[in-house]
């Protein structure tokens, strides 16, 4: 059964655009939500975390929003950059099992010149 | 700091044969979490081990097991191989099981023929 639904699968960007990417959770006990950013070749790596206690995260770039009643959140990318490429996830988790993350399926990002 | 090392990084082993992938984690970390990656499945949980007992464990077969000695180190092992078990296998490490950043190793590449 997926827990975490991610869409879209690809999104091509123009630079400088803004990149978005949902997913939704059915779990209500969740309250731990990642994102990662895989390279081809790499393991992921945290690119940004937040929890239901606040709505939105900013971290340079990057952006999560985090809509709780709808079981929705959102990374937003602005001003995207080619090295900006790469496949991202997003993944959920609940408190004392932060370790035990369940990931969303992907989403294949290209940022074009 | 060295980040999380997995050995060997590639992998072929035959239908039937049994595998052993071992990970180091960043040096304090004393939680090891194990991943499979696959196209059709993506990001999958394993199993978490923390101070050399498994606390979390994922939907996978008998078949998939794993251990964690004193300094931390992880092995997993899979027997009787199927093709369905050709995946990246990645390791991630925390410094405590819970609440912390997980981080990723680069993965072992196992293909099975």
């Amino acid at each position: 059964q997926q827990q975490v639904k991610q869409s879209p699968q690809s999104l091509i960007v123009q630079k400088g655009g803004i990149s978005i990417i949902n997913c939704a959770y059915e779990n209500t006990a969740f309250d731990y939500f990642p994102w990662y950013q895989q390279f081809p070749g790499k393991g992921p790596a945290l690119l940004i975390a937040i929890r239901p206690d606040v709505s939105e995260k900013k971290e340079g770039r990057f952006t999560i929003s985090f809509n709780k009643s709808a079981k929705q959140f959102s990374l937003h990318i602005m001003d995207s950059q080619p090295g900006d490429s790469a496949t991202y996830f997003c993944a959920a988790s609940k408190t004392g099992t932060a370790s035990k993350l369940t990931f969303g399926t992907g989403t294949r990002l290209q940022v074009t010149l | 700091k060295a980040g999380v090392t997995q050995t060997p990084r590639y992998l072929i082993k035959t239908r039937g044969q049994q595998v052993t992938l071992s990970c180091s984690p960043i040096s304090g970390h004393r939680s090891v979490s194990w991943y499979q990656q696959t196209p059709g499945q993506g990001l999958q949980f394993l199993f978490e081990y923390f101070s050399e007992t498994q606390r979390n464990k994922g939907n996978f077969p008998g078949r998939f097991s794993g251990r964690q000695f004193s300094n931390s180190r992880s092995e997993m092992n899979v027997s009787t191989l199927e093709l369905g078990d050709s995946a990246l296998y990645l390791c991630a490490s925390s410094g405590t099981s819970g609440w912390e950043t997980q981080y990723f190793g680069p993965g072992t590449r196992l293909l099975v023929l």
